[in-house]
């Protein structure tokens, strides 16, 4: 079965520090790789994806992650976090053609101005 | 637009006791998935609709949580006898197609506290 792991569940920084949350998942076929982000009060939104290509993906607000096959993972970056980048960030993969999204249990980032 | 909506947003409810969570997608997305967010375990998927296919229920922890999708749009999950550990954020999401480069728009969710 697909499981996502992620490694860190709580992570504080200052501000302008860089950032990478690792992400793990096992699954033995083709898939795509997603972040998101739920920041306070507000809805979980996608951050950035990967499917097909390079893989190393740009998302909103400066954010990047790299898919690493042969690792099986896809750790999120940047290199500079800031006071508003304080939320819960969750690693998510599909296999391809599938529909069922499996999530990572979430990193809590707390950023401190 | 509009994006996906949830209500109640708070339920309390005691033990026992049956509970029903509406959830609206945006309009012409033709899947819908219901996940629950507990504490420290991330999202745990439930079910999921894909327009008139016959959902995929393979998430759901017993047999005293039902899901109904009619018409193809608004969605019902069920929770009957609740029990304590049902206390979680159930949420709903959307997407416009069951594969392919289409991300999950998630609504707000309803937070649901079993006493």
């Amino acid at each position: 079965a697909q499981s996502v792991s992620q490694h860190n569940h709580h992570v504080i920084l200052s501000e302008a520090a860089s950032l990478e949350l690792g992400c793990n998942y096992s699954y033995g076929g083709t898939v795509n790789l997603f972040w998101y982000v739920q920041y306070p009060g507000q809805h979980l939104q996608l951050l950035l994806k990967y499917f097909s290509g390079d893989p190393l993906v740009k998302g909103i607000k400066g954010f990047e992650a790299e898919f690493i096959k042969s690792k099986f993972s896809f750790n999120l970056r940047k290199p500079s976090v800031q006071w508003s980048d304080t939320a819960e960030y969750f690693c998510a993969v599909k296999n391809t053609g599938g529909f069922k999204t499996i999530f990572g249990a979430g990193t809590r980032l707390f950023v401190k101005a | 637009g509009a994006g996906v909506s949830q209500s109640p947003s708070n339920k309390v409810t005691e033990k026992g006791k049956d509970v029903e969570l509406r959830c609206d997608p945006i309009s012409g997305h033709t899947a819908l998935y219901w996940y629950r967010q507990s504490l420290g375990q991330g999202l745990e998927f439930l079910i999921y609709f894909q327009g008139n296919s016959a959902p995929d229920k393979s998430g759901l922890p017993s047999d005293r949580f039902s899901a109904e999708r009619t018409g193809g749009s608004v969605s019902t999950l069920t929770i009957q006898r609740t029990q304590q550990e049902d206390s979680a954020v159930y949420l709903c999401a959307s997407s416009l197609l069951q594969g392919g480069d289409s991300p999950l728009h998630f609504g707000n969710g309803t937070r649901l506290t079993v006493t």
